[in-house]
Order: structure tokens, then sequence, then C-alpha cells
């Protein structure tokens, strides 16, 4: 079992719809990233949160440090949102430091 | 302040051949990571350098090696490249872990 899980793998929306996707880790971590890669192109990190919420602009970040869960919303979904959104946790201390990503949720937005 | 800059951005090398990318960090951290996303699966980590010393490695060979320069800047270097090693290699900086790491863009390297 890995030790970060998304869900779903993959989503397909219309535009304009709320769109949620899950992070459950199994691990003792100090923060979360939710990442954001285009097809063939680098990442880039929307959200780094270790409690509570977070929100910049349409999307929407929380975490469960107790149920050891996060979400990405994203409401009134655009085509442009279209790509892989990746979860990947900060281990909680020594040389544990470094990321562990989950798979990634593929997410298209249709017109 | 400056990002996390990968080069090449590209690369074709051939089996059995050695390569090196290069990575700068942001300004101000002191920690570069290296990972391999192969097509269609999360990146996997590779190995952390923290002030030039390697504090944490993935499950690679030892023909994945790695520097750190006094700037904060990094190298990857594979020796004997087969085609598995095919893959988007990021390189993300930090100024501590536990603060969040920017990300450059990626090298991507074709081994034919």
């Amino acid at each position: 079992k890995n030790e970060v899980e998304q869900s779903p793998q993959n989503l397909t929306a219309q535009e304009g719809e709320f769109i949620t996707i899950n992070c459950s880790y199994s691990v003792g971590i100090s923060a979360l990233h939710w990442l954001q890669q285009h097809p063939g192109g680098g990442i880039v990190s929307l959200f780094m949160l270790s409690s509570g919420k977070k929100k910049h602009g349409r999307l929407i970040a929380t975490i469960n440090i107790q149920e050891k869960h996060s979400s990405l919303h994203i409401t009134a979904s655009h085509p442009r949102d279209s790509a892989v959104y990746i979860c990947a946790v900060i281990g909680s201390g020594g040389s544990n430091y470094k990321l562990t990503f989950g798979k990634g949720t593929l997410l298209t937005v249709n017109p | 302040e400056t990002g996390v800059t990968q080069s090449p951005t590209h690369l074709i090398k051939t089996r059995g051949q050695q390569v090196t990318l290069r990575c700068s960090s942001q300004s101000g951290h002191n920690t570069v990571s290296w990972y391999q996303q192969a097509l269609g699966q999360g990146p996997q980590f590779i190995f952390q350098y923290y002030r030039e010393e390697e504090n944490g490695r993935g499950n690679f060979p030892p023909r994945f090696s790695g520097l750190q320069f006094p700037n904060y800047s990094s190298e990857l270097n594979v020796n004997a490249l087969e085609l598995d090693d095919s893959a988007l290699y990021l390189c993300a900086s930090s100024g501590g872990g536990r603060y969040g790491y920017t990300f450059g863009s990626g090298t991507r390297l074709t081994v034919v």
C-alpha cells in the first residue's frame, strides 16, 4: 500500500462544476503540499498546509491531521484547470523532511 | 527572489552513457531534493542534499549520484543509463523541508 493515496485517479467535469480531490496518508507528516502539473510540464505548488484550511481564488485546501486526510476543492471549474493534481506529504523530522507523492489525479474540465 | 532552474530542459542519451542534470536552488534555500517521474506516475524520491551533504536517499541504485555545491545548487549524475531511466527529473529546493518546497520545471530525459 502506498504511503499517500489519492482519489479519484481520473476525473472529468463540465465547466462550472465543483470538484473535490482527496488525499489520504499513512505516515506522520509536518505538512502537505497540493501540486499542479500540466501535461509534460513541471510542478507548481498550489498550497502547503499543516492544519485547517487555505483558500486561493477558486481553490480551497483542507487538512485533518487526526484523520490523516486532505482535500482539494475547485469551485466553478474551468477548462484551464485541466491538469494533474498531486498530493505530497513532508515527513515529520530528521532526514524525513523528504516529500512523498501520491500518484496524482488527472482532471479534465470540458467546456 | 529567483525560483528553481533546471537544465537542460530536454535531453536524449544512448543506453550505457552517463548524464549530468543541474539544478539551481531558490535564493535562501539550503536543501535540494531530486525526484524521478516516469510517465503516468507520481514522482519518486531519489535523494536529498542539505548543506552539501546527502541526508536522505530513496530506493535508487548507486549509479544515481549527486552533489550539492557551496551555493546550494546541485547536480544529479546517472551512470550506465538504462532505457527505464527515461523520465522527467524534478528538482525541488527548500529552506528547511518543513517550510515547503519550490519546484523546478524538470528535465525530460529520454534514453534510446
